[in-house]
């Protein structure tokens, strides 16, 4: 089974919905993050969670809101949606380790590909 | 604030060949940096992790080195194969201590 698990894996939706991606994972890492991924753009930090009881904007929060329910769990919400929200969107795990996060290794969930309309 | 380059955007090589994927940064204050590799529609995958108190890193293949005063890293890959198509990512964790910061990747095709 995968370590990170993220759903649903496609989704299209209208302007103006609300959309839930979830993620879980089975590492064990108290850090957790969430990706946007567009063309040409490479990937952006969008929320990171660094216990249950830490939650942190990244650099294009806007329009986007967090929910970490778990160790395990960490919720990317879209209250409503718009087109340039259309993306892939990813997961992240990470565990610092070592001293100053110097061997914080990020592990990857498969995606989510989001079309908004 | 942190910028990541990867050259060149896309590269083509015939199966067998040596290659070199560069990255550069432009605040060396890191903590380490990454390689990724992204197959189309899938997930990012970590090859190689080199702190920043590190010159290489090597893995089968693949090989990373690190020059921090410069702002440089270069991914080598031997004896490349068409399975080694992907894109590749470089990604360097900032002085912060949370924000990885990534490259837009190097398309590799490995011709058979």
């Amino acid at each position: 089974d995968a370590d990170v698990t993220q759903t649903p894996r496609n989704r299209i939706t209208k302007t103006g919905k609300r959309i839930m991606l979830e993620c879980s994972q089975t590492k064990g890492h108290d850090r957790m993050y969430w990706y946007r991924q567009d063309p040409g753009l490479g990937l952006r930090l969008i929320y990171y969670s660094f216990d249950v009881k830490d939650i942190n904007k990244g650099e294009i929060s806007d329009g986007y809101s967090v929910s970490r329910q778990a160790q395990a769990k960490f919720s990317l919400s879209l209250e409503s949606a718009i087109p340039n929200q259309t993306a892939l969107y990813f997961c992240a795990t990470s565990d610092p380790g070592g001293v100053g996060g110097s061997v914080d290794t990020q592990y990857f969930g498969p995606g989510t590909r989001l079309t908004v309309l | 604030k942190q910028e990541v380059t990867q050259i060149p955007a896309a590269l083509s090589v015939p199966e067998g060949e040596n290659l070199v994927l560069n990255c550069s940064f432009t605040d060396s204050a890191i903590y380490n940096l990454q390689w990724f590799r992204q197959d189309p529609g899938k997930g990012l995958t970590s090859l190689l992790l080199i702190q920043s108190s590190q010159r290489e890193q090597t893995s089968g293949r693949l090989n990373a080195s690190l020059d921090k005063s410069s702002g440089r890293s270069t991914l080598y890959i031997a004896a490349s194969q068409p399975g080694d198509s992907a894109t590749y990512l470089c990604a360097v964790r900032g002085g912060s201590n949370y924000k990885l910061t990534f490259g837009k990747g190097t398309l590799l095709t490995v011709n058979p």
